[in-house]
């Protein structure tokens, strides 16, 4: 079965600090979305994006966080200057179509902030 | 978007059927009900989806009765496996995101 691999599956970084987060969507999907689930918390939608940009945000999805599909095989979300409360798993997702009928989600990235 | 209710937790043991019933009395005619499934520290599965009627796939079953103002999600024999946080979610017809709720913890006993 068609994985998202997302990379690392655990990251530390110091408050302040950019980081990049990397997800490898399936191959012949078209829509890629991030979700983020602090712990013990409910999974929050992110961002979408299709055809090279965003499609839809939500009010977390602030200047601080980007996504890029740099190379037409990963689909990145990079968060610019972290914060403790960023502290968080961060699931990819990806869909063929663009219905949630059709979602993956890799396993996600655990990030810790310190 | 249609808000749902669920358990916040079930305790089962293995080899039992389980049934997990959600309420969505706000639910429009051009919205889905969708589950998934989540293990600790993985992200959502996709279970099942349906519209009305009811849906069966390898792995649960949906239940929709006519007024679709809630849905049971059926796993027959569950497993130890099976221990999970399972999420009814209502989806609009074509709508990109998905709002998850807290779901259900799911415990299954030996």
């Amino acid at each position: 079965e068609p994985e998202v691999t997302q990379t690392p599956s655990h990251q530390v970084t110091q408050m302040g600090q950019e980081v990049i987060l990397r997800c490898v969507p399936i191959s012949n999907h078209l829509y890629f979305y991030w979700y983020r689930q602090i712990l013990g918390q409910k999974v929050e939608f992110l961002v979408s994006f299709y055809n090279n940009e965003i499609s839809e945000k939500s009010e977390i999805f602030d200047d601080q966080f980007s996504v890029e599909r740099p190379d037409g095989s990963n689909f990145t979300l990079k968060i610019r200057s972290t914060k403790l409360e960023d502290s968080a798993m961060y699931f990819c997702a990806s869909s063929a179509t663009g219905s949630y009928y059709g979602y993956t989600f890799g396993s996600g990235t655990r990030l810790t902030v310190v | 978007l249609a808000k749902t209710t669920q358990p916040i937790s079930m305790d089962s043991y293995e080899g039992q059927e389980v049934n997990i019933t959600c309420s969505h009395n706000n639910i429009a005619t051009n919205d889905y009900i969708t589950w998934y499934q989540q293990f600790p520290s993985q992200g959502p599965r996709f279970i099942i989806q349906g519209y009305k009627t009811k849906v069966t796939n390898e792995v649960a079953s949906l239940f929709i009765p006519a007024d679709r103002k809630s849905s049971t999600l059926s796993l027959p024999r569950v497993s130890l496996s099976d221990t999970a946080v399972y999420y009814c979610l209502v989806v609009p017809e074509g709508f990109q995101k998905l709002v998850f709720g807290t779901g259900t913890r799911l415990l299954v006993s030996p």
